[in-house]
């Protein structure tokens, strides 16, 4: 079993919709949870990150943990042609070392 | 201000021949980092810098490759002998804290 498990996608909205990202990861002892959205032929650019269970919001963009069933998610409101890019999700441990997602491939439609 | 940048942006070569690439961190940023992203794949780790020493060596794929850091600043990722699986995107990330900034990347075509 990977350490974190992430749709690959692509999925494909309506420009204004709700995106929801998801990913699952095996080890209760991950502590941080972060978020890069990577535009095609870019380096990752760090969206958001959170601590603990719970939401974290930032504009258009939420964050949400929920350590209980190793579930965590990004929802972005009102999404934009400008959106489409990869989502990556990584998970930390105590130390330094990300472990990432593969990726899921999202496109807004205009 | 800066961010990280790498050099160069795209590098083909040849199999067999050695290869360089550069990272540039931010400025102050005392933790440096090497991954590599294959097509399709997620980011691979390969090497963590805290200053000048490395103390997690652990996801360098074999002993062709090796990396460098000086002066807690610039650091080089260096692969001998190249092979056609060694074509991917190879990332450098800086940090001072938890969060990690990336680099732009070097596309490594191998052929």
């Amino acid at each position: 079993q990977k350490e974190v498990e992430q749709d690959p996608g692509p999925l494909s909205v309506p420009e204004g919709a709700i995106v929801s990202l998801n990913c699952t990861y095996s080890n209760s002892a991950f502590q941080y949870f972060m978020w890069y959205r990577q535009y095609s032929r870019k380096g990752p650019e760090l969206l958001m990150y959170t601590y603990s269970s719970g939401n974290k919001e930032d504009g258009r963009f939420t964050a949400q943990v929920d350590k209980s069933s190793k579930y965590i998610s990004l929802f972005i409101r009102d999404s934009q042609p400008s959106d489409s890019a990869t989502y990556l999700c990584a998970v930390v441990p105590a130390t330094y070392k990300y472990i990432f997602g593969t990726g899921t491939r999202l496109k807004v439609l205009a | 201000g800066a961010g990280v940048s790498q050099s160069p942006s795209n590098k083909v070569t040849e199999k067999g021949k050695d290869v360089e690439l550069r990272c540039d961190p931010i400025s102050g940023h005392t933790a440096l980092y090497w991954y590599r992203q294959s097509l399709g794949q997620g980011l691979e780790f390969l090497i963590y810098f805290q200053g000048n020493s490395a103390p997690d060596k652990s996801g360098l794929p074999s002993d062709r490759f090796s990396a460098e850091r000086t002066g807690g600043s610039v650091s080089t990722l260096t692969i001998q002998r190249t092979q056609q699986e060694d074509s991917a995107v190879y990332l450098c990330a800086s940090s001072l804290a938890r969060e990690q900034y990336f680099g732009p990347g070097t596309r490594l075509t191998v052929t």
